[in-house]
């Protein structure tokens, strides 16, 4: 069954510093998406960037960037420059084939950024 | 308008209430999805719609009800909930099957704040 882990409950990152947040991933398929997502204090879910299966170079998408490495099955998001509306849960994601209807979650990883 | 929107954004039921959620999302997608997320728990997957047929129910209780019209429109009838019913309700939609791929990420909405007394 697919499952994503998120080891990570609780970060803290000095404004201006770079973070890494992990993410690792189980699939038994060759084609896959991974996402992240951002979920401030208000609720709503913000997609921040998208990894797939066959994708040669690591995502980027401003101050974010994936790491990714296939054979470890890990998806980690890096974000430079942090500020303090950073601080929020932060979500890995992932679509295969065999949910290919849906996107499942890990438990997410809680970004506090410290002035 | 734009995006996913969902109402009411607040509720305060009891448990005898019957009340629904609504989902509304403008982006042209054909899959819908209920999440539901919990203090100090991982998102749930509830219910998914593809093509405006139902593709997953994960064990979710009867007292949950969804419906969806059509591709646009995606409801959550509520009935008899108990107290550990409250959470954040999460609506999302997504391209998915004929016209979607791997990369098509969900669009969420801003979440109904569910509160059951």
């Amino acid at each position: 069954a697919q499952k994503i882990t998120q080891t990570q409950p609780g970060m803290f990152v000095q404004e201006k510093e770079a973070v890494t947040l992990d993410c690792t991933y189980d699939t038994s398929d060759q084609s896959y998406g991974l996402f992240w997502y951002k979920q401030p204090s208000s609720g709503e879910m913000i997609f921040l960037i998208y990894q797939g299966s066959y994708d040669e170079q690591n995502a980027t998408e401003g101050r974010y960037s994936l790491n990714f490495q296939k054979a470890r099955k890990s998806a980690n998001l890096v974000i430079s420059a942090s500020q303090l509306g950073d601080s929020a849960m932060y979500f890995c994601a992932m679509r295969d084939w065999t949910s290919y209807d849906k996107v499942i979650f890990g438990p997410g990883t809680s970004l506090s950024v410290i002035p | 308008e734009t995006g996913v929107t969902q109402t009411p954004r607040h509720l305060v039921m009891g448990m005898t209430n019957k009340k629904s959620l609504k989902c509304e999302q403008h982006l042209g997608h054909n899959a819908m999805y209920w999440y539901k997320q919990s203090a100090k728990k991982p998102l749930e997957l509830m219910f998914v719609y593809s093509l405006e047929e139902r593709v997953e129910n994960n064990s979710v209780p009867s007292r949950f009800s969804p419906e969806c019209p059509n591709s646009s429109h995606l409801f959550l009838h509520l009935h008899t909930l108990q107290p550990e019913d409250s959470a954040l309700y999460l609506c999302a939609s997504s391209q998915s099957g004929v016209g979607g791929g791997m990369n098509t990420e969900a669009f969420f909405g801003q979440g109904t704040r569910l509160t059951v007394v």
